[in-house]
């Protein structure tokens, strides 16, 4: 299985300033159809999660213009331009080029 | 408006069986496919098995392959997890959720329901 790492388990970060939260895989996420299938998630206290961003850094519907998302390969970040309270959350990363689809770890934001 | 609503969680015996629904509506489930996820406190997020739209394509983890087996009855939008042989290491939640292709992933989870295995 491709096993994919979130770099910090824990982000704490000061309202209206920027966050950035790392996943690296253990194989290329670029499928054979040239795509690379990325998703992020957001899981809020008490809530299933809910995705953020799909092939990179596509955004969903309803999913605030600060989120966005980068990278290429085996390494992509989920940066958020200015932290706003109702960030605070789970976020995970899951690559959905292989089978089984595998989730990071998860990085813990919450404010200073 | 998409809703996916788990049920048939409980506190059950090492080796018992459970069976867990999934209710869907707000979409056209046969042309999803449907996965069970399940988050660990210690683990986190892992994906137990998934479903394409017509049932003909499964894939499941191999820590549950002999052991659970998902179904889905279109007519009643609705998919199953089927356990069997449960573990203490299968307490979880688990999470109901769909994806319009295998590379797509996921985009939207139910609530979750929670199982616990304890003697």
């Amino acid at each position: 299985d491709v096993v994919v790492t979130q770099s910090s388990l824990s982000l704490p970060v000061t309202l209206g300033q920027p966050a950035s939260i790392s996943c690296r895989s253990s194989q290329s996420l670029v499928h054979s159809d040239g795509n690379t299938y990325v998703n992020w998630f957001q899981q809020r206290p008490g809530q299933s999660p809910r995705r953020l961003l799909y092939e990179v850094s596509k955004r969903d519907s309803g999913v605030p213009d600060r989120f966005s998302g980068s990278g290429s390969g085996t390494d992509f970040t989920l940066k958020i331009s200015r932290v706003e309270a109702e960030d605070v959350g789970v976020y995970y990363c899951m690559q959905a080029t292989h089978r089984p689809l595998t989730f990071g770890q998860g990085t813990k934001l919450e404010i200073k | 408006e998409v809703q996916l609503v788990e049920s048939g969680g409980g506190l059950l015996q090492p080796g018992g069986s459970l069976r867990l629904s999934c209710a869907a509506s707000g979409f056209t489930f046969s042309n999803y496919w449907m996965h069970w996820v399940r988050q660990d406190p210690g683990k986190g997020l892992m994906s137990v098995s998934q479903m394409n739209g017509d049932g003909s394509d499964s894939f499941s983890a191999d820590s549950v392959k002999g052991r659970f087996t998902i179904s889905r009855d279109n007519a009643k939008n609705t998919v199953y997890l089927q356990m069997n042989s449960l573990r203490a290491e299968d307490t979880a939640v688990y999470y109901c959720a769909r994806g319009s292709s295998p590379e797509a992933g996921i985009d939207f989870w139910g609530q979750g329901t929670l199982v616990t295995v304890s003697s």
